[in-house]
C-alpha cells in the first residue's frame, strides 16, 4: 500500500539541540516538500526537491535543513537556529515536474508535531 | 507574489446546512486549484482539483467548487452538510508551468458540524 510515512508523531526539542523529522514515500515520487502547519497560518512552505541530490528553500528555510540522497527519503533538520519551532510538520511527494500535463497533486504524509521541553 | 485567502476562519454549522466556503487567489496566469481536507488527527487528504475545462468541478464526499477565474475565486460547496464533515479545509494554488507542484495554501477554514 503505497503512502508518505513520516516518524516520529509527536518529537520533543531541547533549547539548542538539532532535530531530524523523517519522511519516507514508495510512491516513487520525484518531487517532495516539506510544509510547516500552525493555527491560523495555513501550511508554508520550508523546502521541497524536485530531484534526488537537489532541493530549494521554500518560504521560511531559516533554521531548517534537508539532504535528498535517496529518492524516498527527504529528512528534515529543525536546527537550533530555528527560534520557533513548535509547529506541525507535513511532509508531501508529487509524481515529477518533469512529467508531462498539469502539476499533479501532492500526497500528505501523517505529519510530525514537535514541542519544545 | 501568489497568495491565496480564505475568509471564514471558523464556520459552525448545523447537520443538513449548505455550505460555501471562500477561497481567492491572487495570480494573474494560468493556476491550478486544490481544495485539501484535514480531518481530525489525520493527515492532508485530497477533496478536488481544478485543472482545465468545465469549472465546475466535482470532489469525494459530495463536495464540488466553481472556479470563476474573473473573480479569481475557488469557492467550496456542499448542498448539505454531515457531522463528519467536521475538519479544516484547505485552498491551495499553484501556478502551471512554475517549478512542479509547489502549492500555496490558504490560512485553513475549520468546519464544525453541530449534530
Amino acid at each position: 500500500d503505497g503512502g508518505i510515512t513520516q516518524s516520529p508523531k509527536y518529537l520533543f526539542r531541547k533549547e539548542g539541540q538539532n532535530v531530524t523529522l523523517s519522511c519516507e514515500q514508495n510512491l516513487n515520487h520525484d518531487a517532495m516538500y516539506w510544509y510547516r502547519q500552525d493555527p491560523g497560518q495555513g501550511l508554508r512552505l520550508i523546502y521541497y526537491s524536485q530531484i534526488v541530490n537537489d532541493f530549494q528553500k521554500g518560504d521560511i528555510a531559516e533554521g531548517y535543513s534537508v539532504s535528498r540522497e535517496k529518492k524516498e527519503s527527504f529528512p528534515l533538520t529543525v536546527t537550533s537556529a530555528q527560534k520557533n519551532p513548535t509547529a506541525f510538520y507535513l511532509c508531501a511527494s508529487s509524481i515529477s515536474r518533469f512529467s508531462r500535463g498539469p502539476n499533479q497533486p501532492q500526497h500528505f504524509g501523517d505529519g510530525t508535531r514537535l514541542s519544545i521541553l | 507574489a501568489q497568495s491565496v485567502s480564505q475568509h471564514n476562519h471558523h464556520v459552525i454549522l448545523s447537520e443538513a446546512a449548505s455550505l460555501e466556503l471562500g477561497c481567492n487567489y491572487s495570480y494573474g496566469g494560468t493556476v491550478n486549484l486544490f481544495w485539501y481536507v484535514q480531518y481530525p488527527g489525520q493527515h492532508l487528504q485530497l477533496l478536488l482539483k481544478y485543472f482545465s475545462g468545465d469549472p465546475l468541478v466535482k470532489g469525494i464526499k459530495g463536495f464540488e467548487a466553481e472556479f470563476i477565474k474573473s473573480k479569481f475565486s475557488f469557492n467550496l460547496r456542499k448542498p448539505s452538510v454531515q457531522w463528519s464533515d467536521t475538519a479544516e479545509y484547505f485552498c491551495a494554488v499553484n501556478a502551471q508551468g512554475n517549478q512542479g507542484g509547489k502549492l500555496i495554501f490558504g490560512q485553513g477554514t475549520e468546519l464544525s458540524v453541530k449534530p
